[in-house]
């Protein structure tokens, strides 16, 4: 079973700071996928990425997929209250379409 | 455009109930479909996938069981709710043969008493 390790488990931080949250695993994945969810709701896909050392951005979300395809990184730049929510990460590389989830970062964005 | 829907929203059923949680999805052909549970405020539990009508494989044995009588259509069932069946139940879909991803419907809220 591949694990895929998030952290920390929890934000909190004040409207405007930077933060950055981690998904790390031993195993190497095809792809990996970041999601975002709010109470009550399913969680809505980010992004997902695909190559080594690929680095995609999302308005003030900059995901980065490391060289190794084991790793990856989400930053968040100047975070607004809306971007409150519980990060997933999920790596993929199964051929039914599987994927493995991370048990998720909670972040609290206080104006 | 494809969407994914979800019933009930909420759930409030006693302990030994049986349970019939429907899911499906528009706008797009042979799906992937898949369970899952998640606890509260963290990752996702897959509990049953499917990669076509009338097949299903079981990820944890459990108390439910899964159905896909129509392409589109994913059905979570029980016989007899434990306590421990409690949760947020969530289905998804992704593109047969496609990238990994999955896109979520709203999920399901299941108390049981």
């Amino acid at each position: 079973t591949q694990l895929l390790e998030q952290s920390p488990q929890f934000l909190s931080i004040q409207e405007g700071e930077n933060l950055t949250v981690y998904c790390n695993s031993s195993s190497v994945f095809s792809s990996l996928q970041w999601y975002r969810q709010e109470p009550g709701e399913g969680p809505v896909l980010l992004v997902t990425v695909v190559t080594g050392g690929e680095v995609k951005k999302l308005k003030r979300l900059t995901f980065q997929f490391g060289d190794a395809r084991k790793d990856s990184s989400l930053h968040i730049t100047a975070a607004q209250p809306g971007d409150t929510g519980l990060y997933l990460c999920a790596g993929g590389g199964d051929s039914w379409g599987k994927l493995q989830f991370g048990a998720g970062t909670q972040v609290v964005v206080t104006p | 455009s494809q969407t994914i829907h979800q019933w009930p929203a909420t759930l409030v059923q006693p302990v030994g109930s049986p349970l019939s949680l429907e899911c499906t999805v528009e706008g797009t052909s042979n799906p992937n479909l898949y369970w899952y549970r998640q606890a509260a405020g963290r990752g996702l539990q897959l509990l049953f996938y499917s990669v076509g009508i009338g097949q299903i494989s079981s990820e944890v044995p459990q108390n439910l069981s899964a159905s896909r009588p129509q392409d589109r259509q994913f059905i979570l069932s029980s016989k007899k709710l434990l306590l421990s069946d409690s949760g947020f139940y969530l289905c998804a879909w992704s593109i047969a043969g496609g990238p990994n991803r999955q896109y979520f419907g709203p999920g399901t809220r299941l108390t049981v008493t």
